[in-house]
């Protein structure tokens, strides 16, 4: 089985930093995802960790750790643009043996001046 | 632009219509993806396709038929649905399923069954 847990709503200012955490709980972990979603657009890939520490992408980056069954995703200098929603998504064998994505439902992130 | 586009964008639907939707992909990929996103729900995953062949049904109601007739092409046939069915269909796709982590996702159709 699969739960991901990721907080619903944050709120930030321009220029700022925001902190946005995912746990998860799995019996087949093979790589945790974070997804961008703009209103009414497709989810577009941002990060990926599949062992422990940070993985940095100019102004985002995202942490893992295993062992807790967490991660965050990281984003500094905050911009306008970057309210949307942020998908963490945690990849796992399926029925038939092949690698599926699971997701958490999401942590809208509104960006206010 | 991620290389996947859906058709229609948006459809409304009777519970006694039958309609289809439309994915296609221009990246070369080899495995394709539906998946339904509901308000406040984590997208979930609907249909799997490698190579044209389905390899993962996740549960998923008769009243949704997917097919793929190629490996560009992937359609969900709709048939008597419910008005719990309204929800955003995404279609996505991969290079094939040993990679699925990095999925490129369509814009998605917006469903909505009367």
């Amino acid at each position: 089985g699969q739960n991901i847990d990721q907080p619903t709503e944050m709120t930030a200012t321009e220029g700022a930093i925001v902190q946005i955490n995912c746990t998860y709980q799995t019996s087949g972990f093979n790589g945790l995802f974070w997804y961008q979603q703009h209103a009414g657009e497709a989810p577009t890939f941002l990060s990926y960790n599949v062992l422990d520490g940070l993985e940095e992408k100019g102004r985002f980056s995202s942490f893992l750790s295993r062992s807790k069954g967490y991660s965050y995703l990281l984003l500094k200098e905050l911009q306008m643009k970057d309210s949307a929603s942020y998908l963490c998504a945690v990849r796992e064998r399926g029925n038939t043996g092949f690698q599926k994505l699971v997701f958490g439902t999401g942590t809208r992130l509104l960006v206010s001046p | 632009e991620t290389g996947v586009t859906q058709t229609p964008r948006h459809l409304v639907m009777g519970m006694t219509n039958k309609k289809s939707l439309k994915c296609e992909q221009h990246l070369g990929h080899n495995a394709m993806y539906w998946y339904k996103q509901s308000a406040k729900k984590p997208l979930e995953l609907m249909f799997v396709y490698s190579l044209e062949e389905r390899v993962e049904n996740n549960s998923v109601p008769s009243r949704f038929s997917p097919e793929c007739p190629n490996s560009s092409h992937l359609f969900l046939h709709l048939h008597t649905l419910q008005p719990e069915d309204s929800a955003l269909y995404l279609c996505a796709s991969s290079q094939d399923l040993a990679t699925a982590y990095e999925q490129y996702f369509g814009p998605g159709t917006r469903l909505t069954v009367t």
